[in-house]
């Protein structure tokens, strides 16, 4: 099983939709970081969170330490979302590498 | 400035050709990583420097060679690599702390193909 665990793998949505996806971690860990990828590009950093609740623009990111569980949400979704979003966790006691998730590729039509 | 800058951006090296990728940054961190990513796979770690020392490997083939000279910049040196090493070699840096919650900070990447 692995560590960090998306959902969904891919996401096919409609220009304006509400977009959410989720990630689930089985280790303890000192922060979640939600990454953008573009394709064939280097990564992004769109938010780091330790609790609670962020939001940046039509970006939102929550986490649920007990539940080891942390949503992304894409409000009015846009073409340009397009990319690949990834969850990566810092483990506790980490050197502060990354565990990273396979990716959820998010596809938004226009 | 909060850029990672990789050079260069692409590579194509013959199995028997001696490289170096190149990362720098200059936000004063002294953590920082090499990442290598398959096509469609996500960044796998391969070296943790921590104030100029390798503090991590995973158990990365000798041809990878990381080198940091400096605060500011980190070269992975490659030798002898196999046609299953074409990736996407990525640098990461963070500040050391490992009870801080430090953001991370990644370049563009370097596409590599080994022909």
């Amino acid at each position: 099983k692995n560590e960090v665990e998306q959902s969904p793998q891919n996401l096919t949505a409609q220009e304006g939709e509400f977009i959410t996806i989720n990630c689930s971690y089985s280790v303890g860990i000192s922060a979640l970081h939600w990454l953008q990828q573009h394709p064939g590009g280097g990564i992004v950093s769109l938010f780091m969170l330790s609790s609670g609740k962020k939001k940046h623009g039509r970006l939102i990111a929550t986490i649920n330490i007990q539940e080891k569980h942390s949503s992304l949400h894409i409000t009015a979704s846009h073409p340009r979302d397009s990319a690949v979003y990834i969850c990566a966790v810092r483990p506790l006691r980490s050197q502060g590498n990354l565990i990273f998730g396979k990716g959820t590729k998010l596809s938004v039509k226009p | 400035d909060t850029e990672v800058t990789q050079t260069p951006k692409h590579l194509v090296m013959g199995m028997t050709n001696k490289k170096s990728l190149k990362c720098e940054q200059h936000m004063g961190h002294r953590a920082m990583y090499w990442y290598k990513q398959k096509a469609k796979k996500p960044p796998e770690l391969m070296f943790v420097y921590s104030y100029e020392k390798l503090s991590i490997n995973e158990s990365v083939p000798s041809r990878f060679s990381p080198e940091c000279p400096n605060s500011s910049l980190l070269n992975l040196h490659l030798h002898a690599l196999q046609p299953e090493d074409s990736a996407l070699y990525l640098c990461a840096s963070s500040q050391v702390s490992s009870t801080l919650n430090t953001e991370a900070f990644f370049g563009q990447g370097t596409r590599l193909t080994v022909v």
